[in-house]
């Protein structure tokens, strides 16, 4: 079965702090992709980032950054100093190559950012 | 790039009536185009996969008849939904998926509001 699991529906933080937004996937498939899209108020899905089941690098762009561990099927985002303009719905999403590639989406975390 | 654009961006009409939305992919040919309807604080919901040229493929217990979808051509699939009624208000988004690729790529989305 292909899931993706957002456990936390939504997260709360004060300005400046640093949150990990948790996302935890399940795929037989040995060729994947794994997605983190960020929905603003405005509705429109921002891409974040691509991770493809081979590279287990971890990536740093700004004050967000991944962690992508097979051994756990966790593929986790951090924003470090979080601020306002970061509280938005997060999803996380599961790509595999078998089939018609549709994509599989978590069910968000909504990250409000207080001032 | 690949910008996708979707229009309208927000319909109110009247129960009974059929809307239209557009799809379309600005600069590049999509060969596959996804329908996907969120509902409020949900995650989105894939409803069909559109081959152009071809009759596209619904997702269990969504309505086929309902939600009509062409895919007419290369950069453009439209959804119609038929004789609205209120429970079909919802966040409509479709993405597209380049020739030979495996990203989607999301457009703004379409609030449709049925009073």
């Amino acid at each position: 079965a292909q899931k993706v699991t957002q456990a936390q529906t939504e997260i709360s933080v004060v300005e400046k702090e640093d949150v990990t937004l948790d996302c935890v996937y399940e795929t037989r498939d040995t060729t994947y992709y794994l997605f983190w899209y960020k929905q603003p108020p405005s509705g429109e899905l921002v891409f974040l980032i691509r991770r493809n089941s081979f590279d287990e690098q971890n990536e740093i762009s700004g004050r967000y950054s991944w962690n992508f561990q097979k051994s756990t099927s966790s593929f986790n985002f951090t924003i470090t100093a979080s601020q306002v303009v970061d509280s938005a719905v997060y999803f996380c999403a599961l790509l595999t190559t078998s089939g018609t590639y549709k994509y599989i989406f978590g069910t968000g975390t909504r990250l409000k950012v207080l001032a | 790039g690949a910008v996708v654009s979707q229009h309208p961006s927000r319909v109110i009409c009247k129960s009974g009536t059929s809307v239209k939305i557009e799809c379309r992919s600005l600069d590049f040919q999509a060969t596959t185009m996804f329908w996907y309807r969120q509902f409020p604080k949900k995650s989105l919901m894939l409803m069909a996969t559109s081959n152009e040229g071809s009759k596209a493929t619904y997702e269990q217990g969504v309505e086929k008849d309902k939600f009509l979808i062409n895919h007419a051509s290369l950069t453009l699939s439209t959804l119609t939904v038929t004789s609205a009624h209120p429970e079909d208000s919802s966040f409509y988004i479709c993405s597209a998926l380049k020739a030979g690729g495996y990203e989607q790529y999301f457009g703004p989305g379409t609030r449709l509001t049925v009073t």
